[in-house]
């Protein structure tokens, strides 16, 4: 069974228009991080931001959140005011507390900033 | 700065060789991790390693190994390249303790065998 889902392959955006991205994930070990990274075209992963299980506050970092809804098991990235350089991929991963610092990754998202 | 480097951005090799991929990191982490990235795939987790000379199989295993002799490096090893391991291979480590702790990744290693 998929872990973690990313149910759009793609996704457009007005350039400072806020777009959100999609996931859902899938676990009963109930301690577990959720992380979102971005992959600009040059390759390398970015670390954006980090929900923990028992944070009883949506993360924040900069134009970045995490609408975090424990119940749903969702974990949706929100980027405000969309820039050109926000165009990229954007993975959704977990990490369990038992399974020795794996992440697992959600087949990704491509989303595309137009000016 | 922390980092995570690997040896080579680009490389082209031919069917049957045997394939080197070299990772180290600066930060002291215990676990480190080799995946290999696939359009409509995401990551998937190749092998990894939670200490020196110890190793696990991750989801695809099949035709890699792995060596880590040394803490702050981790080797990929492709015995005989093959054309459907034409990838991108992406090394990272963390710290093993707590769910917050992410990994850091190399720049990838885009690998072409023909």
């Amino acid at each position: 069974a998929q872990k973690i889902t990313q149910t759009q392959p793609g996704m457009f955006v007005q350039e400072k228009e806020a777009v959100t991205l999609d996931c859902t994930y899938d676990t009963s070990d109930p301690s577990y991080g959720l992380f979102w990274y971005k992959q600009p075209s040059s390759g390398e992963m970015i670390f954006l931001i980090y929900q923990g299980s028992y944070d009883q506050q949506n993360a924040t970092e900069g134009r970045y959140s995490l609408n975090f809804q424990k119940a749903r098991k969702s974990a949706n990235l929100v980027i405000s005011a969309s820039q050109l350089g926000d165009s990229a991929m954007y993975f959704c991963a977990m990490r369990e507390n038992n399974q020795g610092g794996k992440l697992i990754f959600g087949q990704g998202t491509e989303l595309s900033v137009k000016p | 700065d922390v980092k995570v480097t690997q040896s080579s951005r680009y490389l082209v090799k031919r069917t049957g060789e045997k394939v080197f991929l070299e990772c180290v990191q600066d930060m002291d982490h215990e676990n480190m991790f080799w995946y290999r990235q696939d359009p409509g795939l995401g990551l998937r987790l190749i092998y990894f390693s939670y200490d020196v000379k110890m190793k696990e199989k991750g989801d695809i295993p099949e035709g890699y190994s792995v060596s880590r002799e040394k803490k702050e490096r981790f080797s990929l090893i492709l015995e005989s390249a093959s054309t459907n391991q034409t990838s991108m291979y992406l090394c990272a480590s963390t710290r093993t303790a707590g769910v917050y702790n992410e990994q850091f990744f190399g720049p990838g290693t885009r690998l072409t065998v023909l």
